[in-house]
């Protein structure tokens, strides 16, 4: 299994608060990203990085923020959390001959 | 984003065959992917395929046509531990191998 970690796991948070999760890879990846899963919508891209400092929006990046200061370290900023952001995140990391992509277990974060 | 169209929900018994298609439309077409995802856990990758035809895997079988836009995931000799979500995901020509992902298909096996 690739070595992706997601902290923390679960979070509650309150309506208007800032919030970060945080994706950790031992791979040494370049290409990192961050999806949200929804009953009905599949994943759906948020943001991801190409590099360190390097990063772009996915399709439903409004609300949220990156940053990726270390090649291991990819960060998910709500910077004021809404209701509507209550959902799974899932982070990603691509490698391999085929650029395959491969799951840390998730975060499951509730805005109350 | 890329159109990718799958069954929401599949039952099939133990010991039998499921088939899952998946149709997309897209344009500088680069690979299928297919993963597995039980509830509450992640999505683990389970097969490949970026040229036309048929790749097997053990119980497990993935099938491409790039000139129909179409491809399905075989799943043989099915077992109850099969019952899971399973993602379809294209990726197109780009520096960033990006991938869009249809809804998944719920498959239950029933005993």
């Amino acid at each position: 299994d690739a070595g992706i970690t997601q902290s923390p796991r679960h979070k509650v948070t309150e309506t208007g608060t800032p919030v970060t999760l945080r994706c950790h890879q031992t791979e040494n990846h370049r290409y990192m990203y961050w999806y949200r899963q929804d009953p009905g919508h599949g994943l759906r891209l948020i943001h991801y990085s190409y590099g360190v400092k390097d990063t772009d929006k996915g399709e439903v990046s409004d609300g949220y923020s990156v940053s990726r200061s270390k090649t291991e370290d990819f960060l998910l900023t709500l910077e004021s959390a809404t209701s509507s952001q209550t959902s799974v995140y899932f982070c990603a990391i691509s490698g391999g001959e085929r650029e395959t992509q491969y799951f840390g277990p998730g975060t499951r974060l509730l805005v109350l | 984003g890329q159109n990718i169209d799958q069954p929401t929900e599949m039952t099939a018994t133990e010991g039998a065959i499921v088939q899952i298609n998946c149709t997309y439309q897209t344009s500088g077409f680069n690979g299928l992917f297919w993963y597995q995802q039980h509830a509450g856990e992640a999505p683990t990758f389970l097969s490949y395929n970026v040229l036309d035809g048929l790749e097997e895997k053990g119980r497990f079988s993935s099938f491409l046509s790039r000139s129909k836009g179409y491809s399905y995931l075989l799943l043989k000799e099915l077992q109850m531990k099969d019952s899971a979500s399973y993602l379809c995901a294209v990726r197109v020509l780009s520096n960033d191998y990006k991938l869009s992902f249809g809804a998944g298909t719920t498959v239950t096996v029933r005993a």
